[in-house]
């Protein structure tokens, strides 16, 4: 299948700061991206969707201005937490689909990050 | 509203069979998928579905029925590695890949 890398794969952080996680397509371009965040023992929940060079789309109850989502390049989109409480900590993945795959696995998760704000 | 109900946990021995129910009520539809996730790791393809019947894949098989809102997960021959969460996810109706996710089934195997 398709690489997603994702970086950081964990970070710790103090309460108050900003973090930004990457989402890179390796191996194809993906002009679509998705953010999903996920607590212990707890399904994906989808944050929003990132479309390269436009805005990104919020899931109803998702911060905007919280979650920052840039998607600059086919192959790069990042999500910065700002102002990170301790509330925020949870596991963050992404997933980017790859639209030219004739196979019906269009779409590839990257490993995600652990995030803990203490 | 957007409503994917999956067993909560599931527990069996190894070398047996399981099957894992997912039922869905969403505004739109557009293919069922089901992924496998371990603890911490990103989740895994293992199947899809957009027409009625059963798709099988090895010790994986897959069904769906679009009127009853329903699906499941069998697996055959079951392994001590396949102990993993199960998620059921829902595409949007839209071409966008946008799935929604249900609750997940954490599935335990025993010796």
């Amino acid at each position: 299948g398709a690489v997603v890398s994702q970086h950081p794969s964990w970070v710790i952080c103090k309460s108050g700061t900003s973090v930004k996680i990457e989402c890179r397509s390796l191996d194809f371009q993906a002009t679509t991206m998705f953010w999903y965040r996920q607590f212990p023992k707890q399904s994906l929940m989808l944050m929003a969707t990132s479309n390269e060079g436009s805005k990104a789309t919020y899931e109803q109850g998702v911060e905007k201005d919280k979650f920052l989502i840039n998607h600059a390049s086919l192959t790069l989109s990042t999500l910065t937490v700002t102002s990170a409480h301790p509330e925020d900590s949870s596991f963050y993945i992404c997933s980017a689909r790859d639209r030219n795959r004739a196979t019906n696995e269009k779409l590839f998760f990257g490993s995600g990050t652990q995030l803990s704000v203490l | 509203g957007q409503n994917i109900d999956q067993p909560t946990e599931m527990t069996a021995t190894e070398g047996a069979i399981v099957q894992i129910n997912c039922t869905y009520q969403t505004s739109g539809f557009n293919g069922l998928f089901w992924y496998q996730q371990h603890a911490g790791e990103a989740p895994t393809f293992l199947s899809y579905n957009v027409l009625d019947g059963l798709e099988e894949k090895g010790r994986f098989s897959s069904f769906l029925s679009r009127s009853k809102g329903y699906s499941y997960l069998l697996l055959k021959e079951l392994q001590m590695k396949d102990s993993a969460s199960y998620l059921c996810a829902v595409r949007d109706k839209d071409s966008s890949y946008k799935l929604i996710f249900g609750s997940g089934t954490r599935l335990l195997v025993r010796p």
